[in-house]
Parts: structure tokens; C-alpha cells; sequence
């Protein structure tokens, strides 16, 4: 049982190159998501998903895209990447379709620098 | 929007106190608030949860309160060891939005021998 993995672990891309973060879990968990987390800001929102077919924006949206066509994984897509979007990129899932009453389960996340 | 702080971006205690951590939110009222653990280079570990009806939390050395009044929680970790050293992280939910779960930037624990 591998929880919530994700890859790369580090991923450097000049400006205006495009990039999929993957994420995979095994826990057949309804809910993912995707967070940035940035020094000074904490853990941001940018997507999520509760359910196959259904995802919805968190704060921060822009330039990037995702999508869910299994219940098992949740691709992050940047378009055009900007040196702004220079983070650590985390994917959590968990068991509901809420966050309200159960834990997130986090992977490891990917470093992404953007030069 | 939702604000959410938590009292210091570091704090150092000696091994064998308690370590108390706060967190302070603002405009709407979270039904649930949950605390994570965090390592350098490693995703969050989710530690507790506490219901808005909770006063009061525990497991093991852990302790978690929620004062709807005070729009407040405290994390308490009692008879603290270096490893506990480690960034503590607040989540709450918005109160009405189901999908979203907003983090606090975290106080950095250090525990010394």
C-alpha cells in the first residue's frame, strides 16, 4: 500500500515550457487535491476533485489545469510555465467526499523550479 | 476571506515541557479544525482532529483545544522529546465549502536536550 505518490520529485523548466505533475493513490479515495507551498505562505489550494469527472478551483487557479478520469489519479498541468510558479507542489487525498471531517493524506511532493 | 494565524513562526522549548501552539481564525467559523505534522522535505502527517462541538482532544502526548469563541485552538505537546521537533501546521475548513481545507503557515517546533 503505497498511499499518495507523486513524480518527480524535482523538476527544473525554463519559462514557457508546459509540464504534468503526477499523482497516483491506492487507497480509492473519492477526494484529491493539489496544494503549493510556498516559504512565508503556507499550503495553498489550487485544485481539487471529488469524484472522478468533477473537479473545482481552490485560491489559486490560475496556470494551471487538471483533470480526473479515474478515481485513482489527478494530473496537475502547467501551460506555460512562469518563474511565479517556482513551489513545492503537494497531493493529498482522503476517504469522503469533504475534507471537513477526515484527514488529508499527503505525498511527498514535487519540487518544481522554473528559471 | 478566511484568515489564519499561528502564534510564531518558531518556537524552542527544552525536552520535557510542554509545548503549547496556537491558532487564531477569523470571519467564518470552521466546524472541524485538524492539526498536521510536517519534515523538512516531507508532505504534511495529520496528528488530530476536533469537531466545533469538542472542547477537547487527545492522543497519547497530544492534547488539542477549540474555542469557537476565541476563534482559537491550542496544540499542546507534553513531556516534549527532540523528535517532536518538526513544523505543526492548522487546518480548517470554510464552514460551508466541502472541498476546501485552508492551512495556517505553521510554527516550527524545536525541542533541545
Amino acid at each position: 500500500n503505497a498511499g499518495v505518490t507523486q513524480t518527480p520529485k524535482f523538476q527544473v523548466l525554463k519559462t514557457g515550457q508546459s509540464m504534468t505533475l503526477q499523482c497516483a493513490q491506492d487507497m480509492n479515495h473519492e477526494y484529491m487535491s493539489w496544494y503549493r507551498q510556498d516559504p512565508g505562505m503556507g499550503l495553498r489550494l489550487i485544485h481539487y476533485s471529488v469524484g472522478a469527472g468533477i473537479t473545482d478551483q481552490g485560491e489559486v487557479p490560475n496556470g494551471y489545469n487538471v483533470s480526473r478520469s479515474t478515481t485513482e489519479d489527478f494530473p496537475l498541468r502547467l501551460l506555460s510555465a512562469a518563474p511565479s510558479q517556482t513551489s513545492v507542489y503537494f497531493c493529498a487525498s482522503n476517504p469522503g467526499t469533504g475534507v471537513r471531517n477526515s484527514p488529508l493524506h499527503f505525498g511527498n511532493g514535487t519540487r518544481l523550479t522554473v528559471t | 476571506s478566511q484568515k489564519i494565524e499561528q502564534n510564531s513562526e518558531a518556537l524552542n522549548i527544552q525536552e520535557g515541557k510542554t509545548a503549547t501552539l496556537t491558532c487564531n481564525y477569523t470571519n467564518y467559523s470552521p466546524a472541524y479544525l485538524q492539526w498536521y505534522r510536517q519534515d523538512p522535505g516531507r508532505g504534511p502527517v495529520f496528528l488530530l482532529l476536533i469537531r466545533e462541538n469538542e472542547k477537547e482532544k487527545r492522543k497519547e502526548r497530544l492534547k488539542v483545544t477549540f474555542d469557537t469563541t476565541l476563534k482559537q485552538s491550542l496544540f499542546h505537546i507534553t513531556a516534549s522529546q527532540p523528535a517532536d521537533s518538526a513544523t505543526y501546521l492548522c487546518a480548517l475548513d470554510r464552514g460551508s465549502t466541502l472541498g476546501r481545507l485552508y492551512f495556517g503557515r505553521g510554527t516550527q517546533l524545536t525541542v533541545w536536550p
